[in-house]
């Protein structure tokens, strides 16, 4: 089984700041690997899949970057929407990364 | 406009049984594989199952093998999970989910609101 792994568990910036979360796959994935983003009591939302490509309708301050087994999801400039827990996702059999809580500072 | 409504959610007891539904629209639903990812409280997302778009494939998690069993009805543009032998730890918000490609696998880009399952005595 494919595992991934997802840091830092939480992230506590400011508005304005650029955040970073990297998902590490335990076997290469290629460029299979998804990012969403899920607020309390909401379904997840896609927001990148095949590693780098946006979702549309996805606000271009989401990047995300990486192959084979090492991958980040990037936001150039946190906004206050963007409070919520993201989840990496690899796409061979869909295991999803323990997720990255990135909370009020 | 595309949507997916899931159903039959409920509490049970240990080692009863449950189905769920997701009730599909909007989409050519025989085209698109389907998912079912659940969500224990105050927990992560743990995919449980996947079934190709023609029913062909089916795929399960490890911990639902041998309880678990995902089907669709083409005809109906329907997407089921049959549990069988509930345990405590199959607690969770289930949704069901559509691949974002046709006749493919890969990301899941429509989402139902989920059903909440609950396995108590």
């Amino acid at each position: 089984d494919i595992q991934m792994t997802q840091s830092p568990s939480t992230l506590s910036p400011s508005v304005g700041d650029r955040v970073t979360i990297t998902c590490r796959a335990s076997q290469t994935i290629n460029s299979y690997l998804a990012w969403y983003q899920q607020k309390p009591g909401k379904a997840p939302k896609l927001l990148i899949y095949r590693a780098s490509i946006l979702e549309g309708g996805v606000p271009s301050r989401f990047s995300g970057s990486g192959s084979g087994t090492e991958f980040t999801l990037t936001i150039s400039s946190l906004q206050p929407d963007d409070f919520a827990t993201y989840y990496c996702q690899q796409c061979y059999s869909w295991t999803f990364g323990q997720g990255t809580k990135v909370e009020v500072k | 406009q595309v949507h997916l409504v899931e159903s039959g959610g409920g509490v049970v007891q240990p080692w009863g049984s449950l189905r769920l539904s997701c009730a599909a629209s909007g989409f050519t639903f025989s085209s698109y594989a389907m998912y079912w990812v659940r969500q224990a409280p105050g927990r992560g997302l743990e995919w449980v199952a996947a079934m190709s778009h023609d029913g062909s494939n089916k795929y399960y998690t490890d911990s639902v093998k041998g309880r678990f069993t995902i089907s669709r009805d083409n005809s109906k543009d329907t997407l089921y999970l049959q549990m069988n032998s509930l345990r405590a730890e199959d607690t969770a918000f289930y949704y069901c989910a559509r691949d974002r490609e046709a006749y493919n696998y890969d990301a899941f880009d429509v989402w139902g609101q989920g059903t909440m399952v609950t396995v108590s005595s």
